[in-house]
């Protein structure tokens, strides 16, 4: 599966709480990025990083913040969590900066109460 | 304002026929178009892309067609089978920007 591990899997949270979500990778590829997907919008992107400590904006990155200190590791702060964060976060890995080279995990689905 | 439309958000085609699945863009810049497939509670993989200089692009039973002035696309899977039943997403790039995904269409294979 490419060596990307989301966690948790399952989440289920209550409105104003804040949330952690954790992407994993063995493979030491550069790039990371977060998605959302919801019924009727495809995967959008919320936030990618370029490196450790680099990181930038996507399409959908209000109420959201990430944080990239190891390589291996990507992470996805709902600072406070809302009902319109209820989705299926994926987390993608790439070794180039070709977005359409990226690999995804499996998915983390977060239902915020 | 949708730059990639999947306008059907279902079909259900019979074993053995072929699927034709469609993806239209409103963006002439898209220089280069993916298909990816996705299995419930797993993420997209990608299946088959095509470069805006080419019409045609064929991998197997997977076979993506490329008609920039009519700014569409589609994904032909012959002969489809059970396996093929899952979404499958049309997805488009310009240059460096990143990659607009459209909204999906599942594919039912029926036996």
């Amino acid at each position: 599966d490419a060596g990307i591990t989301q966690s948790p899997r399952h989440k289920v949270t209550e409105t104003g709480t804040p949330v952690t979500l954790r992407c994993h990778q063995t493979e030491n590829h550069r790039y990371m990025y977060w998605y959302r997907q919801d019924p009727g919008h495809g995967l959008r992107l919320i936030h990618y990083s370029y490196g450790v400590k680099d990181t930038d904006k996507g399409e959908v990155s209000d109420g959201y913040s990430v944080s990239r200190s190891k390589t291996e590791d990507f992470l996805l702060t709902l600072e406070s969590a809302t009902s319109s964060q209820t989705s299926v976060y994926f987390c993608a890995i790439s070794e180039s900066d070709r977005e359409d080279e990226a690999f995804f995990g499996q998915g983390t689905r977060l239902t915020v109460v | 304002d949708q730059q990639v439309k999947q306008n059907s958000p279902s079909l259900s085609v019979q074993e053995g026929r072929i699927s034709i699945l469609n993806c239209d863009y409103t963006n002439s810049m898209f220089d280069y178009f993916l298909w990816y497939k996705k299995y419930p509670a797993e993420g997209p993989t990608f299946l088959i892309s095509i470069s805006s200089i080419k019409d045609k692009n064929e991998d197997g039973r997977f076979t993506v067609f490329l008609n920039k002035s009519a700014k569409h696309l589609s994904l032909h899977i012959v002969p489809s089978q059970p396996g093929d039943s899952a979404v499958y997403f049309c997805a488009a790039i310009k240059g460096d920007d990143k990659i607009i995904f459209g909204k999906g269409t599942r594919l039912h294979i029926l036996p």
